[in-house]
Order: C-alpha cells, then structure tokens, then sequence
C-alpha cells in the first residue's frame, strides 16, 4: 500500500478556474505535511507547509485533516504558470532528528489559456 | 546564495557498467539526502546522512548503490552495476537539521539532479 496517495490528473483547467487536488496518507509516523511543485525537468520545490489550522498563501490555500488522513491543496484564480506537477509530501521524525521525506506520485496540472 | 550542486547532469551508461553522482550541499546544510526519481513517480529517499554519519539507507540497493560522505560537506552516490530499471533522476537535497520535537522540520532544498539512462 502506498503511504502518500494522490490522483496523478492531468487536471485540465481555464486561466481563472479554482482547482483542488487531495491526497491521502497512510503512514501513522508522518508528523509533518507539504506541498511541494516541480516543473518539467527541474527538481522538486517547497510550495507550501500544511497545517491543521489551514494555511493560506495567496491564492494558495492547504488544508490537513488528521482524523481522515486526508491533505488538500486548493488554487483560485489560475494561471498559465500554475502548470506543474504537485506533489503532497508527508514527513517523518526519529525521536527528535528530523527525519525524510515521503513523496506521492504527483498530480500534473495544466493551465490552458 | 548558492543552491545544491550536483553533476554530471546528464549521463547515458549501458546495463553492467558502474557510474558515480557528485553533490555538493548548500554550505552550513548538514543534513544530505540522496533520492531516486523514476519517470512518473515522486522522488523515493534512497539515503540520508547526518554531517558523515548515515541515518537512514533502508531504501538502499545495498548490493549495488553506495554512497559517502566522507568529510561531512560534498557526497558521491555509486552504482556498480547499473541495471535497466535504474535508469532516473537522481536528485541530492540538503537542509539545516531540526533542534528537535515531533513537529520541528527544515525544509529540504535539492539540486537539479542527474538524469541517468541505463541502455
């Protein structure tokens, strides 16, 4: 069983649409939550923390829901350049050191004028 | 500031043959991450060092990757030897270690990776 699970699209959206993605996680030991965007061919990049409490950045908003195991990404208001790869990430701790990074799969967003 | 290195950026090897990465980390990161990622999936952690010390390889192909970091700043990653199915980016990320707690984490900055084909 994959320990992050995400809906891998593509998400075919207009300039201006909002779009959400979701992302499930398995793996009681993930303490902290993210999102991360990666551009075709290029390394991976931190987009944004998730926390319970919601987290809001621009037209950016992450949502964590320990209960469901559930994390989402909601972005308003489009743009061409929003076209990426998000990937949902779930990070570990050992006993106080930080620990690493469990990636999902990705979803492939395409923002289309 | 200058952002994690690696090379070569690109390298075509054919199957049985042995090929090494070079990272060099953003300077005062003493937390290095090697990761392996396939086409179409996220990247998957393959080792990680703390300074020179490893904390976690348990994804490691232990007969046939190797990785040091010998004076705690630049690492190497080997493979030896190389497999059809290796072929990936190989992606190096480095992050200031955490002063501790459940909910303490630096955030991990990677290289541009080195995309590996193994003909």
């Amino acid at each position: 069983r994959k320990e992050v699970e995400q809906d891998p699209g593509p998400f075919n959206v207009p300039e201006g649409a909002t779009v959400a993605f979701n992302c499930t996680y398995s793996n009681s030991a993930s303490q902290s939550f993210f999102w991360y965007r990666q551009d075709c061919r290029k390394e991976p990049k931190l987009l944004m923390s998730v926390y319970s409490s919601g987290n809001e950045d621009g037209r950016f908003t992450a949502q964590l829901n320990r209960a469901s195991q559930y994390i989402s990404l909601l972005i308003r208001d489009s743009k061409l350049s929003d076209s990426a790869t998000y990937l949902c990430v779930g990070g570990t701790n050992y006993g106080g050191s930080q620990g690493n990074l469990i990636f999902g799969k990705g979803t492939k967003l395409s923002v289309k004028p | 500031e200058a952002g994690v290195a690696q090379s070569p950026r690109y390298k075509i090897i054919e199957k049985r043959q042995s090929v090494a990465f070079w990272c060099n980390p953003i300077s005062g990161h003493a937390t290095l991450y090697w990761y392996q990622q396939i086409l179409g999936q996220g990247p998957k952690l393959l080792i990680q060092f703390q300074n020179n010390g490893v904390v976690d390889d348990s994804q490691l192909p232990k007969d046939r990757f190797s990785a040091e970091r010998l004076k705690g700043v630049d690492s190497t990653l080997k493979i030896q030897p190389a497999k059809l199915e290796d072929s990936a980016v190989y992606l190096c990320a480095s992050s200031f270690p955490t002063s501790g707690g459940l909910s303490s984490y630096n955030e991990q900055f990677f290289g541009p990776g080195t995309r590996l084909t193994v003909l």
